[in-house]
C-alpha cells in the first residue's frame, strides 16, 4: 500500500467553475477525513466518514461544497461556484479507528488556486 | 475553530541544538498527537501521547504532556537541517476526527 493519494495535487480554476478532487485512502482504513489548510494556518476539519457514511461536517463546509464516498472507499470533495477564499490545500486524511485512539495518515493534499 | 496553540510560531536554530515546541489545549483529551509538515506536503504523524502518560520518546523526539495545565511540548534533540519543517500539535475530538493548532514553524541552519 502507498498510503493515501490526492488528486490532483494543483489546481487553477477560474472563479465560478466547479472542481472535483480525489482522495484515495489506504485500502483496510474505514474513517476518511478531508480538511482545509490556509497558508501559515492548521488543517480545519471540513468533514468525515465511516465507511460509506458521511458523519459529521463542519460549518466551514458551505452549502458550495459536496463530499461522497460511495461504496466507502475513495472520496470525492466537489466545490461548486468557486470563490477565491477558497483557495488552500485541501488534505484528505484516512484512519482505522482502533481503542479510541486515531493515528491519522495524510495525503500529499490538492492545492487549488482560485483566480 | 483551533483547539491547540502553538509556542513560539516561528523557530530559527542551528543543526546539533535542540528545539522545544509547546502546545496548549483548551478540553479534555485522552491523547495528544504531534504532527510534521514540509512546505507544501501533506502531514506526516509524529508520535501520541495518551493523557495518563506523563512522557514518550521516539528516536530524537520526545513529548511531555501536562493534563493539568493542558499543555504538551515536543523536544528534537541534535536537530538536522531536514528537520526544517511546521510542526503541529493535534487532539482527538467527535468522530476521531483532529483538531490542529496553528503550528510552530521550526528552521535549522546547516
Amino acid at each position: 500500500d502507498t498510503g493515501v493519494s490526492q488528486d490532483p495535487r494543483h489546481k487553477i480554476t477560474k472563479r465560478g467553475q466547479n472542481v472535483t478532487f480525489r482522495c484515495d485512502p489506504i485500502s483496510e482504513h474505514n474513517r476518511l477525513y478531508w480538511y482545509r489548510q490556509t497558508l501559515g494556518q492548521g488543517p480545519e476539519f471540513l468533514t468525515y466518514f465511516q465507511n460509506e457514511a458521511q458523519l459529521e461536517k463542519s460549518r466551514l463546509l458551505s452549502d458550495r461544497f459536496s463530499a461522497e464516498r460511495p461504496k466507502g472507499s475513495f472520496s470525492t470533495l466537489e466545490i461548486q461556484r468557486t470563490e477565491q477564499g477558497d483557495s488552500a490545500m485541501y488534505l484528505c486524511a484516512s484512519s482505522l479507528t482502533r481503542g479510541g485512539e486515531t493515528e491519522a495518515f495524510f495525503g500529499q493534499g490538492t492545492r487549488l488556486t482560485v483566480v | 475553530s483551533q483547539q491547540g496553540e502553538e509556542d513560539p510560531q516561528a523557530l530559527s536554530i542551528q543543526e546539533g541544538e535542540n528545539a522545544t515546541m509547546n502546545c496548549s489545549y483548551k478540553t479534555s483529551i485522552n491523547n495528544l498527537q504531534w504532527y510534521r509538515q514540509n512546505s507544501g506536503r501533506g502531514l506526516v504523524h509524529l508520535i501520541l501521547i495518551r493523557s495518563n502518560e506523563r512522557e514518550k520518546h521516539s528516536g530524537r523526539l520526545r513529548v511531555t504532556l501536562d493534563t493539568s495545565k493542558k499543555s504538551s511540548s515536543l523536544l528534537i534533540t541534535a536537530s538536522r537541517a531536514a528537520d526544517t519543517a511546521s510542526y503541529f500539535c493535534a487532539t482527538p475530538a467527535s468522530g476521531s476526527r483532529l483538531t490542529f493548532g496553528e503550528g510552530t514553524q521550526l528552521t535549522v541552519n546547516p
